[in-house]
């Protein structure tokens, strides 16, 4: 089973539409979360951490659900730069200096004008 | 400024050759990675380093060799036991304690 799990799509939506993307985790102890972004043909870059309490950062929304060990983002307001493979990310042993991180496969977006 | 960088951006590969792909860094990071992504694929993690002269086995380490005798540098080698290299591969590096990792732009490794 893989430790990261989520849907690979691909979305296609219009801009200015609400999408999310869902992912889960198979280990219970993992303890840090995020959402990277990678373009295509290019590398990961971070786009944000996921807390227990839910945070923004302008029209992205990440929320961590512990109990169903599962992470969302929710992009508002679709713009067509948002078209990206979001691939999330989960690091089992935070309190290690490794910081491992484990990859789902990501899930591609593309947003039409 | 600041930065990883991995060259070259393209490699080609003939059957039974040993290829070292480049990852040099002036974060003043500790620890780095290497990464195969896959088409359609999560990253997976060939080989890591936490300090200089040290490495580790990632999940897909068979068929790779690395080397960290430099802190700004950790340098992969793709050897002919690798039967199936083709692949684009990340190198990336974070602060000990810290969690977020930095990623190079990257090399795509093609077999002829």
């Amino acid at each position: 089973r893989k430790e990261v799990e989520q849907d690979p799509g691909p979305f296609n939506v219009p801009e200015g539409a609400t999408v999310a993307f869902n992912c889960t985790y198979s280990n219970s102890a993992s303890q840090s979360f995020f959402w990277y972004r990678q373009d295509c043909r290019k590398e990961p870059k971070l786009l944000m951490s996921v807390y227990s309490s839910g945070n923004e950062d302008g029209r992205f929304t990440a929320q961590l659900n512990r109990a169903s060990q599962y992470i969302s983002l929710l992009i508002r307001d679709s713009k067509l730069s948002d078209s990206a493979t979001y691939l999330c990310v989960v690091i089992l042993d935070r309190g290690s200096t490794l910081g491992r991180l484990y990859f789902g496969r990501g899930t591609q977006l593309t947003v039409w004008p | 400024d600041g930065g990883i960088t991995q060259s070259p951006k393209y490699l080609f590969r003939k059957e039974g050759q040993n290829v070292t792909l480049s990852c040099e860094q002036n974060l003043n990071h500790d620890a780095m990675y290497w990464y195969r992504q896959d088409p359609g694929q999560g990253l997976r993690l060939i080989y890591y380093s936490q300090i200089v002269n040290d490495f580790q086995k990632g999940d897909i380490a068979e068929g790779y060799s690395v080397s960290r005798e430099k802190k700004e540098s950790f340098p992969l080698t793709v050897t002919s036991a690798q039967k199936n290299p083709t692949a684009f591969y990340l190198c990336a590096s974070k602060r000990t304690y810290q969690e977020t990792q930095y990623f190079g732009p990257g090399t795509r490794l093609l077999v002829l």
